[in-house]
């Protein structure tokens, strides 16, 4: 267990909706981080937010969107959902902003029918 | 950018035998690595990391990795491989960014064991 809690553990869904991913980070951790796993794609890095911070942006498409709230939560959204957003979504925190390892989550397994 | 290459797919090893991950990267900087398992249905888990110093990093579960800088790789070992080592594996390269980080991850690498 790495600290790392993420809800729900499944989602799904139609396409054109709009659902929330939740991320609680390990406790002292400031950094919040989000991935996506894919089969076609791997593990792609989607962005990251530092003490309520957006700090690093990687291919996120405009239909998706984060926050990371005072209490350090994070939560994804993604709307307008197509069939290609079926994927495992990844949250991960660590300590600082930068040169530190990251603790990944347990993932949200999204299906989109 | 940064990169990482893992040019194995799967690998099957029988139980007790030794095991070698491979692992290329590419990065204009001096990298920080990491290697990561995933079970399945389960998130991935740290093994070891390389920040810098000890080329030969030790990790969980008895695996070691060694950064080698001439020729951008950073190989995982273990000397004897038990059947819950079955599992997917991951190099990670992290970039030292301003003021964020991220993790690009290669593509994976599939073990079997066999008994």
């Amino acid at each position: 267990d790495s600290g790392v809690t993420q809800t729900p553990k499944h989602l799904i869904t139609a396409t054109g909706q709009r659902v929330t991913l939740r991320c609680s980070p390990r406790s002292g951790d400031l950094s919040v981080y989000w991935y996506q796993q894919s089969l076609d794609q791997g593990l792609q890095f989607l962005i990251q937010y530092y003490n309520g911070e957006e700090r690093a942006k990687g291919n996120i498409l405009e239909r998706f969107s984060a926050q990371q709230f005072p209490d350090l939560h994070s939560e994804l959204n993604l709307s307008s959902l197509e069939l290609g957003d079926s994927a495992l979504y990844f949250c991960a925190s660590s300590v600082a902003s930068s040169y530190n390892e990251q603790f990944f989550g347990p993932g949200t397994r999204l299906t989109v029918l | 950018a940064q990169s990482v290459t893992q040019p194995d797919i799967h690998i099957t090893v029988s139980e007790g035998a030794s095991l070698e991950l491979r692992c290329n990267y590419s990065y204009g900087a001096t990298p920080y690595l990491f290697w990561y398992v995933q079970s399945p249905g389960q998130g991935l888990q740290l093994l070891l990391k390389y920040f810098s110093g000890d080329t030969l990093v030790q990790g969980i579960k008895g695996f070691e990795a060694e950064f080698k800088r001439s020729q951008s790789s950073f190989n995982l070992r273990k000397p004897s491989v038990h059947w819950s080592d079955a599992a997917e594996y991951f190099c990670a390269v992290g970039a030292r960014e301003t003021s964020g980080s991220r993790l690009t991850f290669g593509e994976g690498t599939q073990l079997t064991v066999n008994p």
